[in-house]
């Protein structure tokens, strides 16, 4: 029974060029979420999207950044034009989105280390 | 604006001493997660807390809802090294929709 998985584990870019990250949920799962975090603070949200839809992208950079969920596959958060600002831990959690408390437990990936040169 | 306030944001004691960390908002939630997050991983759920004046207990780790559902609180009895990390309270929104909202955290950090 997988968790969330989310690869690359660590990720080197050169300022100017593309960053992807990815995200596989749960089992059954059909909500996923990203988080930024930064050494020593807490989790920024980014952004939630169900399968084919982003539903609040509220904590997403309007340039540069953006984020899929597609029918098939991993969710994506790609960073175009990478800043060495970018340089982050940025994480990925699913959940259930079902109602009831367990609907919104989430559960974490172990997190992409980008880091811009 | 819906917030989970924590504290304190930085703890550091020495192992075998008690510890107890807190979660506020000015806003009833009908459930606060916790979670801890150790160097270098994600996040990983504890415990959820539903019912005001709930008290859950997880081997050295009680938790405990307020009456009212506005807070809620953790503490560890005779902190192990082990316990280091940061301590996330977080709930859903009672606007709806499934984004839930954290709390800064708390960082422990404890002494051998």
């Amino acid at each position: 029974n997988a968790g969330v998985m989310q690869n690359p584990r660590h990720l080197v870019r050169r300022r100017g060029q593309e960053a992807r990250l990815r995200c596989s949920p749960m089992k059954g799962h059909s909500h996923v979420y990203w988080y930024r975090q930064l050494p020593e603070e807490g989790l920024k949200f980014m952004v939630y999207l169900q399968k084919e839809n982003i539903i609040d992208e509220s904590g997403m950079p309007k340039e540069r950044f953006s984020a899929e969920f597609p029918k098939e596959g991993p969710s994506i958060l790609r960073i175009q034009q990478v800043v060495r600002g970018d340089s982050a831990a940025y994480f990925c959690a699913s959940s259930l989105g079902t109602s009831g408390t367990t609907g919104y437990e989430q559960y974490f990936g172990p997190g992409t280390r980008l880091t811009v040169t | 604006t819906q917030l989970l306030e924590q504290s304190p944001q930085f703890l550091s004691i020495q192992e075998g001493e008690n510890l107890t960390v807190y979660c506020n908002s000015s806003s009833v939630f009908s459930s606060l997660q916790w979670y801890r997050q150790e160097p270098g991983e994600g996040p990983v759920l504890l415990v959820t807390v539903v019912t005001g004046g709930e008290v859950k207990k997880l081997k050295r780790l009680t938790f405990q809802f307020g009456d009212a559902r506005k807070d809620s609180s953790l503490h560890i009895t005779a902190a192990q090294p082990g316990d280091t990390g940061l301590y996330l309270c977080a709930g859903p929104p009672n606007t709806g929709g499934f984004k839930t909202i954290f709390g800064a955290g708390t960082r422990l950090f404890v002494k051998a």
